[in-house]
């Protein structure tokens, strides 16, 4: 399985709704990323795990919450979001963090098309 | 600051002609340089990496450190390139894309 996988695809929800965005990925990559990608910019990073743990959180709202519950799976929690928090939300992975002299190659998903209302 | 620069949005071209698009990057270390391309409705991916200096599809791009640029060429373009091609530059953990440019080949 050479791909990362994303669920659900599309998601529409409510401002005082809480859900979540699922990435998985079965290459035992040990880093993972959430992305964030409005029409027609380029994906900004969100956030960063490194062997399961939080490395980097590009000041992102706390209304996104990030949770890495093994090293195969990556969530986005989701509470009280705003409409301008409608996007494309791109999850990826690759094989090591940086410093280890492995390729660092990026694995995108599809993405989940969130829109909120 | 580490940036990466597209300074063309759109670059349209026809079949068969050259194609080369524009990437600028400032970065304090030995940078990290890729080329990600992203084709209508399919997921971003991996075009190009300056560290293994391979020719996918046809494109090529060299690192030049004194200009710190890292050009993507082509130089007979065909229709199914058209598509949004990012640069990208990997510092620590992050990995950080250009506005990118979107590359039309007409018939």
């Amino acid at each position: 399985d050479t791909e990362v996988t994303q669920t659900p695809k599309h998601l529409v929800m409510g401002m005082t709704n809480k859900k979540s965005l699922k990435c998985e990925q079965h290459m035992g990559h040990r880093a993972m990323y959430w992305y964030k990608q409005k029409a027609k910019k380029p994906p900004e990073l969100m956030f960063v795990y490194s062997y399961e743990k939080l490395s980097i959180n590009e000041s992102v709202p706390s209304r996104f919450s990030p949770e890495c519950p093994n090293s195969s799976l990556l969530n986005l929690h989701l509470h009280a979001l705003q409409p301008e928090d409608s996007a494309l939300y791109l999850c990826a992975s690759s094989p090591e963090p940086y410093g280890t002299g492995v390729s660092r190659r990026a694995f995108f998903g599809q993405g989940t098309r969130l829109t909120v209302v | 600051a580490q940036r990466v620069t597209q300074p063309e949005k759109l670059l349209s071209v026809f079949k068969g002609a050259p194609v080369e698009l524009k990437c600028n990057y400032s970065y304090s270390g030995s940078p990290e340089l890729f080329w990600y391309v992203q084709y209508s409705r399919q997921r971003l991916q991996l075009l190009l990496r300056h560290i293994s200096r391979e020719s996918i599809k046809g494109f090529t791009a060299d690192l030049n450190k004194g200009e710190t640029s890292f050009h993507l060429k082509k130089p007979f373009a065909q229709e199914e390139d058209s598509a949004m091609y990012y640069c990208a530059l990997m510092n620590t953990d992050k990995l950080i894309f250009g506005t990118g440019t979107r590359l039309q080949v007409f018939p």
